[in-house]
């Protein structure tokens, strides 16, 4: 596609169901990314796949958070056992590769995926 | 202290005038410096990105990166009112590495 894809744009969750947040990536894209920004807030970082590989989940915030990329394409973000804390927008990002630097470096960003827990 | 400073304004601009945004942070590790601009509900899209001490000019906007002073800022040169947004700093250590964001910078651009 011609750019970054996320569904659903919006989810409206009981507290302690689980959500599946899906990404499609800008075609050929190596890397993907999944930050998380609260209201007012600048993006905070969450995971990050090379093709399949989970190189970093640093910043997921707790286990009930998991992130998977199984064919290094699409990648779904899910959260079990939602909690309030969890609403926020959380956005997927795609670069053109690990190496090189310079413009292939450069995240693109989805539209995000809105999530309000009530 | 946050990785990344941005003051949250709003900075208030005149239409036409000149709009100056500055961004600190704190790794020195950092290579690569990228400025986002974010609509009311949108996500962040790339403005430019510099990764050498200096200025760097695309049109209306120019970067400034001083990597001793560990600081990076964005002119906006003829501030039009589509400019109102808010603008995100943003900086990586590392080709491939996650982005660490400034909490951004609203400017208002008034006609």
């Amino acid at each position: 596609g011609a750019g970054v894809s996320q569904s659903p744009r919006y989810k409206v969750a009981k507290r302690g169901q689980d959500v599946a947040l899906r990404c499609d990536p800008i075609s050929g894209h190596v890397s993907l990314f999944w930050y998380q920004q609260a209201l007012g807030q600048g993006p905070e970082f969450l995971t990050y796949f090379q093709n399949e590989a989970q190189l970093d989940k640093s910043g997921l915030p707790s286990d009930r958070f998991f992130a998977e990329r199984p064919e290094g394409s699409v990648s779904t973000l899910k959260i079990q056992r939602t909690q309030q804390e969890d609403s926020a927008v959380y956005l997927c990002a795609s670069s053109r590769g690990a190496t090189g630097g310079g413009f292939q470096e450069t995240q693109y960003f989805g539209p995000g995926t809105r999530l309000l827990v009530l | 202290q946050k990785e990344v400073e941005q003051n949250s304004g709003p900075l208030s601009v005149p239409e036409g005038a000149i709009a100056s945004l500055n961004c600190t942070y704190s790794d020195r590790g950092s290579q690569s410096f990228f400025w986002y601009r974010q609509y009311s509900g949108k996500s962040p899209e790339l403005i430019m990105f510099i990764y050498s001490n200096g200025d760097k000019e695309d049109g209306r906007f120019t970067a400034q990166l001083n990597k001793a002073s560990q600081y990076v800022s964005l002119l906006i040169r003829d501030s039009q009112p589509s400019d109102s947004a808010t603008y995100l700093c943003a900086v990586n250590r590392a080709a491939g590495n996650k982005l660490t964001f400034g909490g951004g910078t609203r400017v208002l651009v008034k006609p």
